[in-house]
């Protein structure tokens, strides 16, 4: 069954600080793997897409990694601010166009 | 930069009405979708539209949904006979034709609809 699994389910950071959010995914065929950030009551906004030779893709503070082989992902969030306090979501999507979509980490950034 | 818009943003309706559910996706985009995400609970892919026909659906698109594009611009979404269980928020998405099957998606604000 194609599943998108994320830890951890809430985060609280201090501003300034560093942080890793985990993606599992047993979706496959594997086409793409994305991270979006939704703010609540927000639509969902790209940060990251991600195709299977790819292991790692950069948009400014927030990098992504891919290990295709181990079905992991993760997205790690520099010097954080507070205004990157949102729901953080894994989407992965099947060669079929099938995407399927984490259930998000929630962050929350205090000064 | 354009964005995708839908109206309203918040809907509410009687328990066994239809509603539409508008998106206005940004122009030189081709694939769009809907997706909906019950409060507190992950985002769902509901449907996705090309070239005037659907695509691809999800098992939650039953013949209760159904999605056209009236006048070439505007893309609706129709749910007949509404639940309670339909209150969710609404997003609609598009992306411009690309070699890549699901390359770069955005989405807009969604619309809330709450059936009472």
């Amino acid at each position: 069954k194609n599943q998108v699994e994320q830890s951890p389910q809430s985060l609280i950071i201090l501003e300034g600080k560093n942080c890793t959010l985990q993606c599992n995914y047993t979706v496959s065929p594997f086409s793409n793997l994305r991270w979006y950030k939704q703010d609540t009551g927000r639509g969902p906004v790209s940060l990251t897409i991600m195709t299977f030779s790819e292991n790692t893709k950069s948009n400014g503070r927030y990098t992504a990694t891919l290990d295709a082989d181990t079905k992991q992902s993760s997205l790690h969030i520099t010097a954080s601010q507070l205004s990157d306090s949102a729901s953080y979501i894994c989407v992965v999507s099947a060669r079929q166009g099938d995407m399927r979509f984490g259930a998000g980490t929630r962050l929350t950034v205090k000064p | 930069e354009p964005e995708v818009t839908q109206t309203p943003s918040h809907q509410v309706t009687q328990m066994g009405q239809e509603v539409i559910l508008r998106c206005v996706p940004i122009s030189n985009h081709l694939y769009f979708y809907w997706y909906r995400q019950i409060l507190g609970q992950k985002v769902e892919f509901l449907v996705s539209f090309y070239n005037n026909e659907i695509s691809e659906k999800s098992e939650i698109f039953d013949d209760q949904f159904s999605v056209e594009r009236p006048d070439g611009s505007n893309f609706t979404l129709k749910i007949r006979s509404t639940k309670l269980e339909d209150s969710a928020m609404y997003f609609c998405a598009a992306r411009p034709r690309s070699g890549t099957s699901d390359y770069e998606q955005y989405f807009g604000p969604g619309t809330r609809l709450t059936v009472t």
